[in-house]
């Protein structure tokens, strides 16, 4: 079965500093990725996917994610975070292409010092 | 262009009772899924309809149900409930050819006292 981890619960950073979020899957073959934010008070909107080629993936918001198959990570990042990044965020993976049951890891509370 | 509305926001009922939520698609979609939220933790997938069918379900009894409607509503319903029901229960959207790519709506808040 797959699974997804994301080591830090809660992660604080300055606005203006870079940032990196963590995301470690488990699953056998290329599994399909995404990143997804959850602002209070609203629905989760998806920020980027991984399915095949290019493993450096952009994404909305200045966002971007690399997948690693070596170390079964996509890891997200952003080079300087605004104050209006602070939500949720969560990590996902899907087994196969026309399936819509995503495996979400227990994602990661940002918040941001101004 | 309205994005993915869910009703009710927040209800409270008590256990062994029953409870239905409602979904509306974004406009253009074709394709429901619903997943559980328990606090603190990641959504967890129930169900995905399409063409009016239950396409694929996750790991949850059969007092789960739902329903699709041919203007692509959605139903879920929860039969018996139990106090570990109570989560944030999110209906998604999208297109069927457009795996993963789902438009959350904001959520129903079910509390099983």
């Amino acid at each position: 079965a797959q699974s997804v981890t994301q080591p830090d619960i809660h992660i604080t950073v300055s606005e203006g500093a870079s940032l990196e979020l963590r995301c470690n899957y488990s699953y056998g073959a290329t599994p399909y990725l995404f990143w997804y934010v959850q602002s209070p008070g609203q629905g989760l909107q998806l920020l980027l996917k991984y399915f095949s080629g290019d493993t450096l993936v952009q994404g909305i918001k200045g966002f971007e994610a690399e997948f690693k198959r070596s170390q079964s990570s996509f890891n997200l990042r952003k080079p300087s975070v605004h104050w209006s990044d602070a939500a949720e965020y969560f990590c996902a993976v899907g087994e196969r292409a026309g399936s819509y049951q995503l495996t979400f890891g227990k994602g990661t509370k940002l918040s941001v010092i101004p | 262009d309205a994005g993915v509305t869910q009703s009710p926001t927040h209800l409270i009922k008590t256990r062994g009772q029953q409870v239905t939520l409602r979904c509306s698609p974004k406009s253009g979609h074709d394709t429901v899924s619903w997943y559980q939220q328990a606090l603190g933790q990641g959504p967890q997938f129930i169900f995905q309809y399409y063409e009016e069918e239950e396409r694929q379900r996750g790991n949850f009894p059969d007092r789960f149900s739902g329903h699709q409607f041919p203007n692509y509503s959605s139903e879920l319903n929860v039969n018996a409930l139990l106090l570990g029901d109570s989560a944030l229960y999110l209906c998604a959207s999208s297109l069927i050819q457009r795996t993963g790519e789902l438009f959350f709506g904001e959520g129903s808040r079910l509390t099983v006292l």
